[in-house]
């Protein structure tokens, strides 16, 4: 059926550092892709998205690439600091799934002094 | 606080109860999610709702769930004789109204189920 992978599933970085997460899809119609930062304890939030009709979208340390025909996008995160320290999730609108909001599997990011 | 809030944070039960979960969503959205999240994976969509209107349900969704949203405001959803694969994360989301892919979650409800 229509997923979302995710990798790495735990990435540790020093500080200062960039972190690169990357999500494939299978779904060649899906036209909306979220990234979201999960702390202990505390639900998703949304951190950055993009369109399929953008390429990239940055917010200060913070950008999304995305490339279509290869179907996959990747969330950067630069001069990485310890609050970033987080489990990242991408997502994605399957329209095999329904007006919903699939999630991939989460990559545990530990930004490291 | 204008998030969206559920209600328990925590929730042990013991197996065969019912039990129940309310979500509050950020005031005027009006679409309302339920997920749920083991530990180690992504959340798992459950059901949403469109105003008071259920639209769709997951597979996942056994006879035992029912999620209500009687007046297009909050939510509650309901797991009934409550079994030890059921203990997980529920996390409820809204979002507004023409906008939906972007999900504003709550901090969720943790299951214990003894």
């Amino acid at each position: 059926g229509e997923n979302v992978e995710q990798h790495p599933s735990t990435l540790s970085v020093q500080e200062g550092d960039s972190a690169v997460i990357k999500c494939t899809y299978s779904d060649s119609a899906s036209n909306y892709f979220p990234w979201y930062k999960q702390e202990l304890g505390k639900g998703p939030q949304l951190i950055i998205d993009i369109r399929s009709n953008v390429g990239e979208k940055k917010d200060q340390r913070i950008a999304v690439t995305l490339n279509k025909t290869a179907k996959h996008f990747s969330l950067h995160i630069t001069e990485t600091q310890p609050e970033d320290s987080a489990v990242y999730f991408c997502a994605g609108i399957l329209t095999g799934g329904g007006n919903k909001l699939t999630f991939g599997t989460g990559t545990q990011l530990k930004v490291e002094l | 606080d204008t998030g969206v809030s559920q209600n328990p944070r925590h929730k042990i039960t013991k197996r065969g109860q019912n039990v129940t979960f309310r979500c509050d969503p950020i005031s005027e959205h009006n679409r309302l999610y339920w997920y749920r999240q083991t530990l180690g994976q992504g959340p798992e969509f459950l059901t949403y709702f469109q105003n008071e209107a259920q639209l769709e349900k997951s597979r996942l969704l056994s006879d035992r769930f029912s999620a209500e949203r009687p007046k297009g405001s909050f939510s509650t959803l309901e797991i009934q004789r409550t079994e030890q694969g059921d203990s997980a994360m529920y996390l409820c989301a809204s979002s507004p109204t023409g906008i939906g892919e972007k999900l504003f979650f709550g901090s969720g409800t943790q299951l214990s189920v003894l």
